[in-house]
């Protein structure tokens, strides 16, 4: 099946510091969403993104729909211990492609304290 | 809150033997998605629901079936479980499209 490319696969940083994602496709989507999975948990919806060039907040997370609507990024300020994990993006072509959403590999997230 | 729950956390089944996954949302949604996920390929999905007795194949469906007797549950079953099915596996549901929630997760090992 379809699949997001999203970079970094894996962030090895000091707590304090800002950290940045992306997720890129060569075909557009309606939605972007970002997740957020802890170990040995299901993903947690952080972001949702439903129009081209929208850029929104959740506390410390920003996210932004890529104008094009291939692209989406995530950026998280001055990352603390409880933001290691898994973060996905995940993207829709809603109303067509049914329900389905197409997720990229992750990228997972390494705090130093 | 919307609330995905998945009957069991962790299971250890042997080869061969029939398994059933139970996933159960508490908020009406109308879709409803089963998904594997394994290092380095990402959630992967099996099958999806979009109403009561209405299943859909998704991109991995073989090996697996699934039922929707009621519309907040949707049972994933291993008809004959062998070891490359050991995984874990995510239930989610959906109403407002396409914003998906997810349960805990199901750990299983086939041995």
């Amino acid at each position: 099946g379809q699949q997001l490319n999203q970079s970094p696969q894996s962030m090895f940083i000091q707590e304090g510091e800002d950290v940045s994602m992306n997720c890129t496709s060569s075909s557009i989507f309606n939605t972007w969403l970002w997740y957020k999975q802890d170990p040995g948990e299901g993903p947690v919806l952080l972001i949702a993104l439903y129009k081209a060039g929208e850029l929104t907040s959740n506390g410390r997370l920003t996210a932004q729909f890529g104008i094009t609507r291939k692209d989406s990024f995530l950026n998280i300020s001055a990352s603390i211990p409880s933001d290691v994990g898994i973060y996905f993006c995940a993207g829709s072509q809603h109303p067509q492609g049914a329900q389905k959403l197409v997720f990229g590999q992750g990228t997972r997230l390494t705090i130093n304290p | 809150d919307v609330k995905v729950t998945q009957s069991s956390r962790y299971l250890v089944k042997r080869t061969g033997e029939k398994v059933f996954l139970e996933c159960v949302q508490d908020m009406d949604h109308e879709n409803m998605f089963w998904y594997r996920q394994d290092p380095g390929l990402g959630l992967r999905l099996i099958y999806f629901s979009y109403d009561v007795k209405m299943k859909e194949k998704g991109d991995i469906p073989e090996g697996y079936s699934v039922s929707r007797e009621k519309k907040e549950r949707f049972s994933l079953i291993l008809e004959s479980a062998s070891t490359n099915q050991t995984s874990m596996y995510l239930c989610a549901s959906s109403y407002i499209p396409p914003v998906q929630y997810f349960g805990a997760g199901t750990r299983l090992s086939v041995l």
